[in-house]
């Protein structure tokens, strides 16, 4: 069965510092790879997502930035947090075809300081 | 642009009463599905829908698929304690079907 890992569970860390959060899938091959941020309360906004290694495409301005060095794994960086950083951080896979469910990661609460 | 609107936002409910959260779409959607995601956790995928007109029961929550494919509901019969988080659709979206667009949710809070 297939199973999506993401850390850390909790962040804190203070402005201007870099990020880098991590994102990995096991148990399928050619993911479709999802960053999602959600603040408290609220819904759910896609920030990147990738149909292949390599392959980013970024739904919202920001200084995030996401890469995808292998098949399934999904890394979200930032160079300078921002205090509008903080947020509930969600990883997300979906099988390589378009329209499919989506499967998520626990999540990491970031706070910024 | 396409919109997915979703109503009530908030729902506060008796255990044992009925809940209903209704989902719109701006465009017609070629399968809606819904998550749940409970208090401090992240969203799980419940449901795929994709005919006109798709009625799908899982235990004591029935999911609707609209004729035109552009709503959908979810109906939760005597709900439980269990039940309580927020609830989500979602449809594949208009600019790229590789990503979905969520509804905002509906927050279900059930009194025990």
């Amino acid at each position: 069965s297939q199973t999506i890992h993401q850390w850390p569970a909790t962040l804190v860390q203070p402005v201007g510092s870099p990020l880098s959060l991590e994102c990995t899938v096991e148990g399928t091959s050619n993911p479709n790879l999802y960053w999602y941020r959600q603040a408290a309360g609220r819904g759910l906004q896609l920030l990147f997502y990738s149909v292949g290694i390599g392959q980013i495409s970024s739904e919202v301005p920001q200084n995030l930035s996401a890469s995808r060095p292998q098949d399934r794994q999904f890394i979200l960086s930032s160079k300078k947090l921002l205090l509008s950083d903080s947020g509930f951080y969600l990883c997300a896979w979906s099988k390589g075809i378009s329209g499919q469910p989506q499967h998520f990661g626990d999540g990491t609460r970031l706070s910024i300081l | 642009g396409q919109q997915v609107m979703q109503i009530p936002q908030y729902q506060h409910v008796q255990e044992g009463e009925d809940f209903t959260t209704y989902c719109n779409s701006s465009t017609t959607l070629s399968n809606i599905q819904w998550y749940k995601q409970r208090p401090g956790g992240h969203p799980v995928f419940l449901i795929q829908l994709v005919k006109s007109g798709e009625v799908k029961k899982q235990k004591r929550l029935t999911f609707q698929f609209g004729e035109a494919k552009k709503n959908s509901s979810l109906h939760i019969t005597a709900t439980q304690t269990t039940d309580v988080g927020t609830y989500f659709c979602a449809g594949p979206h208009s600019d790229s079907s590789y990503k979905l667009i969520f509804g905002s949710g509906t927050r279900l809070l059930v009194r025990p």
